[in-house]
């Protein structure tokens, strides 16, 4: 059964640094990109980046390039999203997913998600 | 960066209504186009991809149509579980955007 399998909410203050972590399970990890996708509290979903844990070749959104940093261990079967210095703006709940392609490797989807982990900023 | 657009922002049906939500994109995305379903407190969940393939697991009241430009989300007999947010994405250039999203409650 594929799963990915994220880090725990967190609670930080201003300024501090953060990094959480998605693990995968039940498919080979190195083979499929892993998004991240944020939602502040009450708003809809904003791609993030992507990471390809193969070859750790990433991709960022330009709303996130410089705010964020996402990496991936393929030895652990997990990727990460990391703040040097967190805003009270980071507030809001991130996902990772799977990124697939459909059986003629043409178009690709988000099939499988992680649970969330929130991240709380606030002095 | 292409833009997505969805129309209403929110939508009050009844349980058996046939609803239509409206996905479009900023320039044309072929059929790049997947369709993602919302309930509060949870993840996405993919229902739609390559704007009208039906994801493995999906109930079959749900469709999708359209290419290019704008694209169709259709429920065809609402039931009790479908009350949720509905996103449109495209993957037609990296920096896949997602809708602004359409919220489904009861009437």
């Amino acid at each position: 059964e594929v799963q990915l399998v994220q880090s725990g909410a967190e609670v930080k203050k201003p300024g501090e640094s953060l990094k959480i972590s998605c693990k995968g399970s039940g498919y080979n990890f190195t083979s499929y990109w892993i998004g991240w996708v944020r939602q502040m509290p009450g708003k809809g979903l904003e791609w993030m980046a992507i990471i390809y844990p193969g070859d750790s070749d990433t991709r960022y959104s330009p709303s996130f390039q410089g705010q964020v940093t996402i990496s991936a261990d393929k030895s652990i079967s997990s990727a990460y999203l990391q703040w040097s210095s967190l805003k009270a703006s980071d507030t809001a709940m991130y996902y990772c997913a799977r990124q697939s392609y459909d059986t003629d490797g043409f178009y690709s989807l988000f099939d499988y998600w992680g649970q969330g982990t929130l991240v709380t900023v606030s002095s | 960066d292409i833009q997505m657009t969805q129309s209403p922002s929110s939508l009050s049906a009844s349980v058996g209504d046939r609803v239509t939500i409206t996905c479009r994109a900023s320039q044309s995305i072929s059929s790049y186009l997947n369709w993602y379903q919302q309930k509060p407190g949870k993840a996405p969940n993919l229902l739609i991809y390559a704007a009208s393939s039906l994801q493995s697991g999906v109930p079959s009241r749900f469709s999708g149509s359209g290419s290019g430009t704008d694209f169709i989300l259709t429920i065809s007999s609402l039931q009790p579980e479908d009350f949720a947010t509905y996103y449109c994405q495209q993957n037609y250039r990296t920096l896949y955007t997602f809708g602004p999203g359409t919220k489904l409650d009861i009437k």
